[in-house]
Formats: structure tokens, sequence, C-alpha cells
């Protein structure tokens, strides 16, 4: 079955910190991995897609199909990066969602 | 461009009254998608339409529950003899195509008594 796992729900770093939001996903075929962002009172929006391999707002995501893992990473967090991460998967004709993790970059 | 637009933003109603959850999607876009988010879960996939059609409803639940996406007008989720149970956010999105980004709506949050 396909599934989308982000086990921390909450996450603090300070400022200027690295930080790492984990996901790992289990599916049958070939996945397209996501990232979307949530930001207090704004819609859910795209940050980022595995076959893009940008970085936006200083973020990257790799794809490792051995671990089945598609980590979010920011070398030094900022105040602003504060927000809800959700990782997404799309197969076949749906998007697949983590439960989220809460990121705080405390001052 | 105003954005993916969903109305009400929140719904009250008693056990047993019917919701209908309103979604515009972008202009341009013929391809919507329903989530739902229960509290403390992730966004569930519920169905995906296009235009007159409905092309996976997979994630719908078999009663009660209904979809459409007329030629004209927004798309609707429709929820009969609503349940405490069926209280939730739930988030419209939509694409220009199957394999493009999808770009949310603000969310309708369902409460029912």
């Amino acid at each position: 079955a396909q599934r989308v796992t982000q086990p921390e729900k909450l996450l603090s770093v300070f400022k200027g910190a690295p930080v790492e939001l984990k996901c790992n996903y289990s599916y049958s075929g070939s996945p397209e991995l996501f990232w979307y962002v949530q930001y207090s009172r704004q819609r859910l929006q795209l940050l980022l897609r595995h076959i893009s391999r940008e970085s936006i707002k200083g973020f990257t995501a790799d794809l490792n199909k051995g671990e089945t893992s598609f980590h979010l990473k920011k070398p030094f967090a900022q105040e602003e990066d504060s927000a809800m991460y959700y990782c997404a998967l799309m197969g076949g004709n749906q998007f697949y969602f983590g439960t989220g993790t809460s990121l705080t970059v405390i001052p | 461009n105003a954005g993916v637009m969903q109305n009400p933003r929140h719904l009250v109603r008693r056990r047993g009254q019917e919701a209908r959850l309103r979604c515009s999607p972008m202009k341009g876009h013929s391809h919507v998608y329903w989530y739902r988010q229960l509290p403390e879960e992730g966004l569930k996939f519920m169905v995906y339409l296009q235009k007159e059609n409905i092309i996976d409803e997979s994630g719908m639940p078999k009663e009660r529950f209904s979809a459409e996406f007329p030629k004209e007008g927004p798309s609707i989720l429709r929820i009969q003899q609503v349940v405490r149970g069926d209280s939730a956010a739930y988030f419209c999105a939509s694409s220009p195509g199957t394999r493009y980004e999808q770009f949310f709506g603000p969310g309708t949050r369902l409460t029912v008594l």
C-alpha cells in the first residue's frame, strides 16, 4: 500500500541551526515526491518537487530510493521557516500526504 | 487569477442535516481534487474529478458522500445525513492536468453538532 510517513509531529530548532524534516514512503512504482508548506493563516502551497531538483527558500530534498526517503533539509533555519510541512507522493491519480511536521524556529 | 476558492469557510450542521461544500478551481484548471483532514491526521485523498466526470473516487466513503464537477459552476462535495465523525477540514485542489502541481484552496471547516 502507498504510504507517506513523517515521524516527527513537532520539530523545534534555533535560528541559524540546520534543519531536517524526515519523510519516508512506500510505493510499488516510480513515485514523484513533493514537499508542501502551510504558513500560518495561509493555504497549502508547493515548496518543491524532486524532479525539478531545485532549491527553494534554501530548502533542498533528495530522493533516496534505496532508503525510500525524501528528507527536507536547510543548512541555516530562519524564523520565517516556521510552518507546517507536508511530504506528499504522487502515484497514479492520487496524492498521498503525510501527517505533517510542525516546524518552529526559535529566535 | 484569484486562486482556488472554497465556500463556505466554516459550516456548522446538526446531525442528520446535509452539508454542501463548494470549490471553484483556478481559471484554466479542469482537474479538481478533494481531501479531508481529520484532527491529528494528514490530508486524505477523497475524489478526483474532471469536468462532468469522476475519475477516481477510491477515497470517498461509500455512503452519504458524493461529488460532482458540472460543466458550468463549481465542484460540489455533498455529505448527506452528517454525523459527528464528519467534522473535519475539507480541502479542494485544482490543477491543469494529471501530473501537475496541485493548487489548494483555503479549506472548509465542517463542524457537526
